[in-house]
């Protein structure tokens, strides 16, 4: 069993274009991340729910929308991409907000805007 | 002054030897701290976590940390090439915001 599980894998699509990128964890985590892997490998936060709460939302486009419909699940929808939004997309999840025992990532989806 | 700061790298060990990796953070109030490592197109991995009240060793791995002087510090003994990959630190700021360095690149020569 996938404990993070992100979809799709991999992504292209052309500039203007919206679109979702999927998560689930099912760890019981109570708090879940978003983060963005540019080409130099600088992995930054982005967005964090706990418990279907909006908790951190750092300086992002707001073209970029999270929503948790439960603490399972946490979903990226992107509108209007453009070609500096091609990066690798990781979810994650903690045991709490304060990180816990650690951040267990999924596998990533590689976006690429064209 | 970058909150998390790695050295780049790449660090290159001989096979068998103690790769040293440190990890600076400027939160003072910071109590938790993890190391992951990144094989090249996969996702990063949990290897270790220590809190400030202390080191830790799992195996291979042991985690420090010195508080005094703000950084972290992990060392690998006896190096496989299998370790060759991408260490990040993070360490949590205002107590619940993931921060990561950005890395660096280990390279184990047999």
């Amino acid at each position: 069993d996938t404990a993070v599980s992100q979809t799709p894998k991999y992504l292209v699509t052309q500039m203007g274009n919206d679109k979702s990128i999927k998560c689930e964890q099912n760890l019981g985590h109570d708090t879940m991340y978003w983060y963005k892997q540019d080409s130099k490998k600088f992995l930054k936060i982005m967005f964090s729910y706990n418990n279907k709460e909006l908790i951190i939302n750092e300086t992002v486009p707001n073209r970029f929308s999270p929503k948790s419909p439960d603490k399972a699940h946490l979903n990226l929808h992107i509108n209007s991409l453009e070609l500096g939004d091609s990066a690798v997309y990781f979810c994650a999840s903690s045991p709490k907000r304060t990180g816990g025992n650690g951040y267990t990532f999924g596998s990533g989806t590689r976006l690429t805007v064209v | 002054q970058k909150e998390v700061e790695q050295n780049s790298g790449p660090l290159s060990v001989p096979e068998g030897a103690i790769a040293s990796l440190n990890c600076t953070y400027s939160d003072r109030g910071s109590q938790s701290f993890f190391w992951y490592r990144q094989y090249s197109g996969k996702s990063p991995e949990l290897i270790m976590f220590i809190y400030s009240n202390g080191d830790k060793e799992d195996g291979r791995f042991t985690a420090q940390l010195n508080k005094a002087s703000q950084y972290v510090s992990l060392l690998i003994r006896d190096s496989q090439p299998s370790d060759s990959a991408t260490y990040l630190c993070a360490v949590p700021r205002g107590s619940y915001i993931p921060t990561f360095g950005r890395g660096t690149s280990l390279i184990v020569h047999p």
